[in-house]
């Protein structure tokens, strides 16, 4: 049973518009939401990450904001750049020091120049 | 900086034989992580461990094995390995357990079983 998905296998757009890849949870008892980015060939490297207690970080051009009622969370890039095409996954941490990161599927990003 | 290193690379492995894949890293984290990754899915938690001396099993720990007698490595043992761990492997550590604390990866072995 999934609890955190990505519905979106993959994303398109174009340089220097906004992307926004989207990640569900199901599970209330996260504490904290991460976003990954993974080059081909590479490890995943971390972006941003968000509190369970507040809804909105940002970090120059990333911005992740979270919609607890709604179970919902968003990774807006903006302005989209042709290096930022890559995998994104969002991963989730459970309360109680537990050390098991749950990752979504991941979103194929590609920015087109 | 080397952060967290992974051997090999890539590894192509006959059904029925060991390997041990290496994972290193040198930033003195007390948490290390094995993950798992197959193609379109998210990785999966193998083993963990909290220190050096201690491991623990995650979602999908079926053949495999860990070990961890210095801060510093973590392998990872398949003793008789099966097609259906063709897989790309992922070693992962951090600092502490707090939950904003970000895991930083390794490049990944590429593991295939024919």
């Amino acid at each position: 049973d999934q609890q955190v998905k990505q519905n979106s296998p993959s994303l398109s757009v174009q340089e220097g518009r906004i992307s926004i890849l989207n990640c569900d949870y199901t599970n209330s008892m996260f504490d904290y939401f991460l976003w990954y980015k993974k080059y081909p060939a590479e490890g995943p490297t971390f972006l941003i990450s968000i509190s369970s207690i507040k809804d909105k970080n940002e970090d120059g051009r990333f911005t992740v904001f979270l919609n607890k009622s709604a179970k919902h969370l968003s990774l807006h890039i903006v302005p989209s750049q042709p290096g930022d095409s890559a995998v994104y996954f969002c991963a989730a941490n459970p309360q109680g020091g537990s050390e098991k990161l749950v990752f979504g599927k991941g979103t194929k990003l590609t920015v087109n120049p | 900086n080397a952060g967290v290193t992974q051997t090999p690379k890539f590894r192509i492995l006959k059904i029925g034989q060991s390997m041990t894949l290496q994972c290193t890293q040198d930033m003195n984290h007390n948490y290390m992580y094995w993950y798992r990754q197959d193609p379109g899915m998210g990785l999966k938690l193998i083993y963990y461990s909290v220190g050096a001396g201690i491991t623990d099993k995650g979602e999908v720990p079926n053949g495999y094995n860990v070990s961890r007698s210095t801060t510093e490595d973590f392998p990872l043992r398949l003793e008789l390995a099966a097609p259906s761990q063709t897989s790309v492997y992922f070693c992962a550590s951090r600092t502490t357990d707090r939950g904003g604390q970000p895991q930083h990866f390794g490049d990944g072995t590429r593991l295939s079983i024919l």
